[in-house]
C-alpha cells in the first residue's frame, strides 16, 4: 500500500521568504509527527497531531513555525520569514496510534540561501 | 530534560555481531524504539521494547532495562548492506500525548 509521502522533495528559498511543506500520511493512521534533521545531526520533534485533540506544538523553534492538519489526513508545516539555520530535511511520520511504529516519508530537503 | 546517548560511530566486520547501546535519562517512558537510516533515506522501524528482556526478530534483537535506563540493538551475522545509522528514540508520555525523542545516532560501517 502507499506510504507517507511528503512535498516537495526539495525546495530552496530566498531568505525572508515563506515556505509551505506538505505530508500525505498513511491513510487510516491517527497520528502524525513533524520532525527535522539538521546534516549529521539526530531527528529534532516538531510537532504531533493525535485524531481531533489539540496537536502537540512543544518542538516547535520558533512562533515562525506552525502546522495544521486538515480533517485529521494532510498536514502543511509553514515556516514564515525563513532563515538560514532553518536549512534542514524535515520529515513527517505518520503512525496508526500513539506508541506504536512511525512510518516515515521521504522528507522534504529546505534550503535556504 | 531528556538526555539519550550512543556512540556516533563504530566499524565491524561482515558476518560479526555488533551491539549498539543506549542510555537514556528521561521523565515520562513509554517505551524504546529503533530505527534504521541509510544515508539519505527515511528512517524504517527496526524493534520496539516497552517492558524489560530481548526481543528478537531475525537478525536484529534489542534489550531493554528500565531500571538501568539502558538498551541495545544487537545486529547478527553482518551484511554490507547494514552500513546505516542506528537510531535509538524515547517514546515519552507527554500531557499532550506520545512523543518520540531520538538520539543522535550511531553510524555503523561494516568492512569485508
Amino acid at each position: 500500500g502507499a506510504g507517507v509521502s511528503q512535498s516537495p522533495s526539495n525546495k530552496v528559498t530566498e531568505k525572508g521568504k515563506d515556505v509551505e511543506l506538505r505530508c500525505d500520511p498513511i491513510s487510516g493512521h491517527t497520528a502524525l509527527y513533524w520532525y527535522r534533521q539538521s546534516l549529521g545531526q539526530g531527528l529534532e520533534f516538531l510537532i504531533y497531531f493525535q485524531g481531533n485533540s489539540a496537536p502537540d506544538k512543544s518542538g516547535l523553534p520558533s512562533d515562525r513555525f506552525s502546522a495544521e492538519r486538515t480533517g485529521g489526513s494532510v498536514s502543511t508545516l509553514t515556516i514564515q520569514r525563513t532563515q538560514q539555520e532553518d536549512s534542514a530535511v524535515y520529515l513527517c511520520a505518520s503512525s496508526p496510534r500513539p506508541q506504536k511504529e512511525q512510518y516515515f516519508g521521504p522528507g522534504t530537503r529546505l534550503t535556504v540561501t | 530534560g531528556q538526555n539519550i546517548d550512543q556512540p556516533t560511530e563504530m566499524t565491524a566486520t561482515e558476518g560479526a555481531i555488533v551491539q549498539i547501546n543506549c542510555t537514556y535519562q528521561t521523565s515520562g517512558f513509554n517505551g524504546l524504539f529503533w530505527y534504521q537510516q541509510h544515508a539519505g533515506e527515511a528512517p524504517t522501524f527496526l524493534s520496539y521494547n516497552v517492558l524489560d528482556g530481548l526481543e528478537e526478530k531475525g537478525r536484529f534483537s534489542s534489550f531493554l532495562s528500565r531500571s538501568k535506563g539502558y538498551s541495545y540493538l544487537l545486529l547478527k551475522e553482518l551484511q554490507m548492506k547494514d552500513s546505516a545509522s542506528y537510531l535509538c528514540a524515547v517514546n515519552l508520555l507527554t500531557g499532550g500525548g506520545n512523543k518520540l525523542t531520538f538520539g543522535t545516532g550511531t553510524q555503523l560501517k561494516v568492512e569485508l
